[in-house]
């Protein structure tokens, strides 16, 4: 069964620090991405990575980074959080070509910013 | 820029009834459209594609270029049809981005 695993379910953070989220895939996908998910707003894509140590922007960058050192995992950085960051947040993974548009998810990371 | 657009944040329906959740897009070019599901505490899921012309849990989706419309049908609504379901596009010249639209809450009413 193919699984993308997100470190943490709930996160409660106080303003200002600096988190990390953590996603972890093991189908050897090259693409992931992480997404942000609000009520009425749907999914934004906060960014996208398509190989190690590759990234794009999404819709909505500012206030975090990313890292992706391995394959396998994709971290997602908060650098100074801040209230409007308080959110589910989503990993998913892809392969390029005709797969690239079947993502699979994780369980999403509610984080709370205090 | 594309954009996916779900005009109805909620659509509640009887059992047995017809449901149509509509999806509209702009992308200049040949998009792929997708739907997706996220049923109670589990997690987002694809639910169908317009490539493969498929039927999947009594749903259909027909692309429609004309109308840039991707509306997601099911002539018969179950209790367990009730779900969040999320419209997306991926352009065919940009690599594997997906884009999605702000989601529609599917409630079917006993």
């Amino acid at each position: 069964d193919v699984k993308v695993t997100q470190s943490s379910r709930y996160l409660v953070k106080r303003t200002g620090e600096k988190v990390f989220l953590e996603c972890v895939q093991d189908m050897d996908h090259e693409n992931m991405f992480w997404y942000r998910q609000d009520p009425g707003l749907g999914l934004r894509l906060i960014y996208f990575s398509y190989d190690v140590k590759m990234k794009e922007k999404g819709d909505i960058p500012e206030g975090y980074s990313v890292s992706r050192e391995k394959k396998e995992r994709f971290s997602l950085i908060l650098e100074s959080a801040s209230t409007n960051q308080t959110s589910m947040y989503l990993c998913a993974s892809s392969s390029p070509g005709t797969g690239g548009g079947k993502a699979f998810f994780g369980q999403g990371t509610r984080l709370t910013v205090v | 820029a594309q954009r996916v657009t779900q005009p109805e944040k909620l659509l509640s329906v009887f059992k047995g009834a017809p449901v149509e959740l509509k999806c509209n897009y702009s992308y200049s070019g040949s998009p792929e459209l997708f739907w997706y599901v996220q049923y109670s505490r589990q997690r987002l899921q694809l639910l169908l594609r317009h490539i493969s012309r498929e039927s999947i849990k009594g749903f259909t989706a027909d692309l429609n270029k004309g109308e840039t419309s991707f509306h997601l049908k099911k002539p018969f609504a179950q209790e367990e049809d009730s779900a969040m379901y999320y419209c997306a596009l991926r352009p065919n010249n940009a690599g594997n981005m997906l884009t999605f639209g702000g989601g529609t809450r599917l409630m079917v009413k006993p």
